[in-house]
């Protein structure tokens, strides 16, 4: 069962520019929601999190959007890096999982020099 | 703080044949996660131990994998015997065990079944 969907699958951007990735959850039961990133060859790692108590959280470049009427979040990048090539994962979870994550299937995003 | 270890980085296998991959997660860490991630998608979750009990095997294909936790620490997943469609990369993931903690996670095991 798809629990988290996201978009685009693939983004290319210019250094400096936005990049922006979208999900979309169906159990209102997720109370929290967490972006990871991973490079090729590692394991996911934690980058920024949100909880539905508020829309919006901003961690240096990144920030989360979060519309919990819509049932979706978002990821912004800001001044996008080469550096910041990677996959990106949004995630949601909920409180009585003991932090078990039900995964989106990834954007692939590069970010041109 | 030491990341979560992972063994064998890399393994090659013929269908039908049996596969084990093993898991030393962080100091400390009472939850463990296997989880499956098939490329070009998102990590799967297999099994979710809380010290040495299973929380959720719901998503494990029980006939032929298994996965244990020794002790409440280190944990082993094996695959008896392996399909063509196992041929992934199984990721091992720890945390403190409360809702909204951080996983870590290891660099996984690549596994690619001829």
């Amino acid at each position: 069962q798809q629990q988290v969907k996201q978009s685009p699958q693939s983004l290319i951007v210019q250094k400096g520019g936005i990049s922006i990735i979208n999900c979309a959850y169906e159990n209102t039961a997720f109370d929290y929601f967490p972006w990871y990133q991973q490079f090729p060859g590692k394991g996911p790692a934690l980058l920024i999190a949100i909880r539905p108590d508020v829309s919006e959280k901003k961690e240096g470049r990144f920030t989360i959007s979060f519309n919990k009427s819509a049932k979706q979040f978002s990821l912004h990048i800001m001044d996008s890096q080469p550096g910041d090539s990677a996959t990106y994962f949004c995630a949601a979870t909920f409180e009585t999982s003991g932090s078990r994550l039900t995964f989106g299937e990834g954007t692939q995003l590069t970010v041109n020099p | 703080e030491a990341g979560v270890a992972q063994s064998p980085r890399y393994k090659i296998i013929e269908k039908r044949q049996s596969v084990a991959f093993w898991c030393n997660p962080i100091s400390g860490h009472a939850t463990l996660y296997w989880y499956q991630q098939i490329l070009g998608q998102g990590p799967k979750l297999l099994i979710q131990f809380q010290n040495n009990g299973v929380v959720d095997d719901s998503q494990l294909p029980k006939d032929r994998f298994s996965a244990e936790r020794l002790k409440g620490v280190d944990s082993t997943l094996k695959i008896q015997p392996a399909k063509l469609e196992d041929s992934a990369v199984y990721l091992c993931a720890s945390s403190r065990g409360t809702s909204g903690e951080k996983l870590f996670f290891g660099s996984g095991t690549q596994l690619s079944v001829l």
